[in-house]
């Protein structure tokens, strides 16, 4: 069974304008982390944000918060006031402490954003 | 900061070559990782390794094995390279805190294409 969806293959978004990105997950595991990473064209991957499974609040860092609803097993992304160089491949991910230290995480497929002015 | 270097950006080879894709990481991270990005797909775990001379498999490690014989250094090896190989792969490392916060920091990718 797949353990992270991103069910949008692509958006698309003005200027200035909000967006959220879509993730769904699948565990059995209590404990977890869920990350959000950035991929422009570079082909970097760059860290955004992260939720633990127990964390109360959602997180935040700058223009990008975390959506946490953990009872639908969401982890949406949202973007505030868009700009033109947030266009790039946006993937969500996770990892469960169960399977112990050092384990990988577990990708979505991404959701390509692009930001036109 | 972390960085983790991979030694090419672009590679073309020819099937049935024998491939080795380097990462060197210099923050002194007990984990390492190659992934395997392709349209469509997302990132798929091809192996990893908590420490020197240790791996595990990954989602798909078929027609691929790995070294670490140094803690900085990660090879992901193709032994006999196939065109269903062609892709980008990326390398990773992490601390192995053991928490589940613990993220990775990633290299630039190498674009394999396979002929």
């Amino acid at each position: 069974a797949q353990k992270i969806t991103q069910t949008q293959p692509g958006m698309f978004v003005q200027e200035k304008e909000a967006v959220t990105l879509d993730c769904t997950y699948d565990t059995s595991d209590p404990s977890y982390g869920l990350f959000w990473y950035k991929q422009p064209s570079s082909g970097e991957m760059i860290f955004l944000i992260y939720q633990g499974s127990y964390d109360q609040q959602n997180a935040t860092e700058g223009r990008y918060s975390l959506n946490f609803q953990k009872a639908r097993k969401s982890a949406n992304l949202v973007i505030s006031a868009s700009q033109l160089g947030d266009s790039a491949m946006y993937f969500c991910a996770m990892r469960e402490a169960l399977r112990g230290a050092g384990t990988a995480l577990i990708f979505g497929k991404g959701t390509t954003l692009s930001v036109s002015s | 900061d972390v960085k983790v270097t991979q030694s090419s950006r672009y590679l073309v080879k020819r099937t049935g070559e024998k491939v080795f894709l380097e990462c060197v990481q210099d923050m002194d991270h007990e984990n390492m990782f190659w992934y395997r990005q392709d349209p469509g797909l997302g990132l798929r775990l091809i192996y990893f390794s908590y420490d020197v001379k240790m791996k595990e498999k990954g989602d798909i490690p078929e027609g691929y094995s790995v070294s670490r014989e140094k803690k900085e250094r990660f090879s992901l090896i193709l032994e006999s390279a196939s065109t269903n190989q062609t892709s980008m792969y990326l390398c990773a490392s992490s601390f192995r805190s053991g928490v589940t916060n613990e993220k990775l920091f990633f290299g630039s990718g190498t674009q394999l294409s396979v002929l």
